[in-house]
């Protein structure tokens, strides 16, 4: 059982060059999200998807964008790549209710460490 | 600002020690998580505690939520050097649909020598 499954680990970029940030779960779960990691400041949301086909802004979506066209994938896209992006970022899933017996939470991937350069 | 306010930041103890770690909020949470961390790796919950007033315990971790679930509370027993790691609350606001989203502390650094 893979869980959440992130590529690449690490990445390099230019400024101003693009690049898409690849997320797959295969736990069937609906929830999907896309948090951002810098030091001393936790874990901030870039975007999250509730379903295929539906998306939203998180906290800090600006820069970024996302797409949901199967209940598996989940890839972030990065346009005009800034220093200010980067940073590691996590794709998480979860279930969409908290049910008995189960602890409600995330399943993190194990990251993409980013850095523009 | 960060909706939730975790403390300390870094704790740096001998083994054997005990050792509590705080996650606030003046912001009422339907659940609140805990999750820890090691380097190169994503966070891995711990626990998830949803009722104002519990207490969980996972081995030596014992975890707390605040009866008015604005808070919680993490203490180690005994700590170990493989208790080493970035440990994290997380909330999810209560009222009208989160949609699972959670707010995260900034998270505390524990090391734990030999």
């Amino acid at each position: 059982n893979a869980g959440v499954t992130q590529t690449p680990k690490f990445r390099i970029l230019k400024i101003g060059q693009s690049m898409t940030l690849q997320c797959t779960q295969d736990m069937n779960h609906n929830y999907m999200y896309w948090y951002r990691q810098d030091p001393g400041m936790g874990l901030k949301l870039i975007y999250y998807s509730v379903g295929a086909g539906i998306t939203d802004k998180g906290e800090v979506p600006n820069g970024y964008n996302v797409s949901r066209s199967t209940t598996e994938d989940f890839p972030l896209r990065l346009e005009l790549a800034a220093p200010s992006q980067t940073s590691v970022y996590f794709c998480a899933s979860s279930y969409t209710a908290k049910t008995g017996g189960i602890d409600y939470g995330y399943t993190f991937g194990s990251g993409t460490r980013l850095t523009v350069v | 600002t960060q909706l939730l306010e975790q403390s300390p930041q870094f704790l740096s103890i001998q083994e054997g020690e005990n050792l509590t770690v705080y996650c606030n909020s003046s912001s009422v949470f339907s659940s609140l998580q805990w999750y820890r961390q090691e380097p190169g790796e994503g966070p891995v919950l711990l626990v998830t505690v949803v009722t104002g007033g519990e207490v969980k315990k996972l081995k030596r971790l014992t975890f707390q939520f605040g009866d008015a679930r604005k808070d919680s509370s993490l203490h180690i027993t005994a700590a170990q050097p493989g208790d080493t790691g970035l440990y994290l609350c997380a909330g999810d606001l209560a009222g009208g649909t989160s949609y699972g989203k959670l707010t995260f502390g900034q998270g505390t650094i524990l090391t734990v020598h030999p």
